[in-house]
């Protein structure tokens, strides 16, 4: 089954952009996934969909400084103009015919 | 509006059983995938079972043969029950709805505490 990987942690300034990265194991390169982000004490929030050509499904009500990309293995979750509240950490999932598979969770400081 | 609302969550000892319920509005749950994902203190989200529209379910390793997944189409509703459960069970249990190869709502999750 495929394995996720992400980093365990990543910062950026107030008002700038980060790019997260999850990275598809060797042979799945070609899965969907999709972006998860959990604010402190709160449940999991679908964001996006993500094929392997770089098209996404957005959630309802995420706001478009939220943005998707695909290249080869990597699935990449871009957030522009940081705010305060996307202090968070962020998963990416996919599935694999009977399987349900989570990376192990970014978290990201802004600072 | 589709809405996830996890209940039934507790503290149970070692070797104990419970059951959870996930109610679901705004869709038919047996239309869709429907998962329990769980999350321990401090980590990060595993999945734990599914249920396919068509009935099949799948469970991960950690629980298998302790948990049952199931759902009752007339109540709109979907279950786990936990038996046999370890402190290692500890964690908030979320409910999941899953489309076109991701999860698109969450429930807000419920706490299940094992404990002697």
């Amino acid at each position: 089954q495929p394995v996720l990987t992400q980093p365990s942690s990543a910062s950026a300034s107030l008002g700038s952009s980060v790019k997260l990265t999850c990275t598809l194991s060797s042979g799945h390169s070609s899965y969907m996934i999709a972006w998860h982000q959990q604010q402190p004490g709160k449940a999991p929030r679908y964001l996006m969909k993500l094929d392997r050509s770089g098209g996404y499904d957005m959630g309802s009500g995420v706001p478009d400084r939220f943005s998707g990309s695909s290249s080869g293995a990597g699935r990449y979750l871009t957030i522009s103009n940081l705010q305060s509240e996307d202090e968070a950490d962020y998963y990416c999932e996919t599935w694999d015919s009977d399987t349900q598979v989570f990376g192990g969770g970014t978290k990201l400081t802004v600072l | 509006e589709v809405q996830l609302v996890e209940s039934g969550g507790g503290f149970v000892q070692p070797g104990g059983s419970l059951r959870l319920s996930c109610a679901a509005s705004g869709f038919t749950v047996s239309t869709y995938y429907m998962s329990w994902v769980r999350q321990a203190p401090g980590k990060g989200l595993e999945w734990v079972s599914v249920v396919f529209s068509g009935g099949t379910t799948h469970f991960a390793d950690s629980v298998k043969g302790r948990f049952t997944i199931s759902r009752d189409n007339s109540k709109n509703t979907l279950y786990l029950q936990m038996s046999s459960l370890r402190p290692e069970d500890t964690a908030v249990y979320y409910c999941a709805r899953s489309s076109n190869g991701g999860t698109d709502y969450w429930g807000q999750g419920t706490l299940v505490t094992v404990s002697s």
